[in-house]
């Protein structure tokens, strides 16, 4: 059974940094591209960005290039969102996604349970 | 980069409804586009990929159809577990795989 599990709710203060993680099982966790997705209190999805554990290619959607960094640990089938700096603006819940892709389009088929993030002073 | 503009933002409707929701892109984007639920608390799960494809595990009511620019998610009797907020997402402009802004389904 394909999972995706993150880690826990975190609360910080403003200017610290965080990495949050999102655990890989039952398949391949180098062969999927895997993706994470925020949702800000109250508010919609937004793509962030996406990472091919396989060799680590990733890539940014505007919007946060420069604002966090993804990574991974293909030894661990783990990815990782991190913050160097964080705001009041980061509270929301984080998701990770793996990317699947049939002949004709790719989605995001499995998701991790989301890990919420609250900075505050 | 390529917006998704759901329409409506809200929706009311009763058990046993039929209900389409619309999804416009900015530019053409062939077939690429997903559909997903997600109910308050949970993560989003997939229901349509490739404009019309159902996912394994989704009641057949759930539909989708369109190419290009326009595209529609169509519930052909609503049931009590629908009522939830719907995303469209495109998947042609990696990795800019945008969302629409969502759709609240709730109960008339």
């Amino acid at each position: 059974e394909v999972q995706l599990v993150q880690s826990g709710a975190e609360v910080k203060k403003p200017g610290e940094s965080l990495k949050i993680s999102c655990k890989g099982s039952g398949y391949s966790f180098t062969s999927y591209w895997i993706g994470w997705v925020r949702q800000m209190p109250g508010k919609g999805l937004e793509w962030m960005g996406i990472i091919y554990p396989g060799d680590s290619d990733t890539r940014y959607s505007p919007s946060f290039q420069g604002q966090v960094t993804i990574s991974a640990d293909k030894s661990i089938s783990t990815a990782y969102l991190q913050w160097s700096s964080l705001k009041a603006s980061d509270t929301a819940m984080y998701y990770c996604a793996r990317r699947d892709c049939s002949s004709t389009s790719c989605y995001m088929g499995y998701w991790g349970q989301g890990t919420l993030v609250t900075v505050s002073s | 980069d390529i917006q998704m503009t759901q329409s409506p933002s809200s929706l009311s409707a009763s058990v046993g409804d039929r209900v389409t929701i619309t999804c416009r892109a900015s530019q053409s984007i062939s077939s690429y586009l997903n559909w997903y639920q997600q109910k308050p608390g949970k993560a989003p799960k997939l229901l349509i990929y490739a404009a019309s494809s159902l996912q394994s595990g989704v009641p057949s009511r759930f539909s989708g159809s369109g190419s290009g620019t326009d595209f529609t998610l169509t519930i052909s009797s609503l049931q009590p577990e629908d009522f939830a907020t719907y995303y469209c997402q495109q998947s042609y402009s990696t990795p800019r795989n945008s969302f629409g802004q969502g759709t609240k389904l709730e109960i008339k």
